[in-house]
């Protein structure tokens, strides 16, 4: 099955600085990368994803890359504010099916004021 | 307002004693999820329904079993057998099992004492 790995686990920042969280994949077919925002006690909410015919997306202050060749995929906030801090979730279609996402571990972004 | 609603929101057990958690959703999804959350390991898939009256299981389904009896409903039981049960658990419903955004309900802690 599929195989995310996420990095950093944790993440502390400047308000006005940009953060920068990255994900390896391991199965070559996948095709759908999302992103998901966990503000503390409450559930997942996506903020963000790309599809493999893409390379790059952006919404405002985030965007997400996709390199295929390499295997990975990486959030980039801009100009982060002290709301951004929450807790970051990349996923990877667990095979070729969208819906058995596979999670990563997670990256919990401090934005310090 | 549609969503997922998950109860009870925090629950204590005994060891032995099986529990079941709640999720609703009233979004007309055909997809539910059941996802576990520990410190450090992102989300695990529990179990999963694409349609009512059929269910697979996930990564880690020892241990639990659930029910698909109506469309808007997907209760999960945490029974004896799981060795391990506190945890913090998601239920999430897409639209179609390929289709839509994945969304999540709010949450049911689960404590064993």
């Amino acid at each position: 099955g599929e195989n995310v790995e996420q990095h950093p686990s944790t993440l502390s920042v400047q308000e006005g600085d940009s953060a920068v969280i990255k994900c390896t994949y391991s199965d070559s077919a996948s095709n759908y990368f999302p992103w998901y925002k966990q503000e503390l006690g409450k559930g997942p909410q996506l903020i963000i994803d790309i599809r493999s015919n893409v390379g790059e997306k952006k919404d405002q202050r985030i965007a997400v890359t996709l390199n295929k060749t390499a295997k990975h995929f990486s959030l980039h906030i801009t100009e982060t504010q002290p709301e951004d801090s929450a807790v970051y979730f990349c996923a990877g279609p667990g095979g070729t099916s969208y819906g058995k996402l596979t999670f990563g571990q997670g990256t919990i972004l401090t934005v310090h004021p | 307002d549609g969503g997922i609603t998950q109860s009870p929101k925090y629950l204590f057990r005994k060891e032995g004693q099986n529990v079941t958690l709640s999720c609703e959703q009233n979004l007309n999804h055909d997809a539910m999820y059941w996802y576990r959350q520990d410190p450090g390991q992102g989300l695990r898939l529990i179990y999963y329904s694409q349609i009512v009256n059929d269910f697979q299981k996930g990564d880690i389904a020892e241990g639990y079993s659930v029910s698909r009896e109506k469309k808007e409903s997907f209760p999960l039981t945490v029974t004896s057998a799981q060795k391990n049960p506190t945890a913090f658990y998601l239920c999430a419903s897409r639209q179609g099992m390929n289709t839509g955004e994945l969304f999540f309900g709010e949450g049911s802690r689960l404590t064993v004492l």
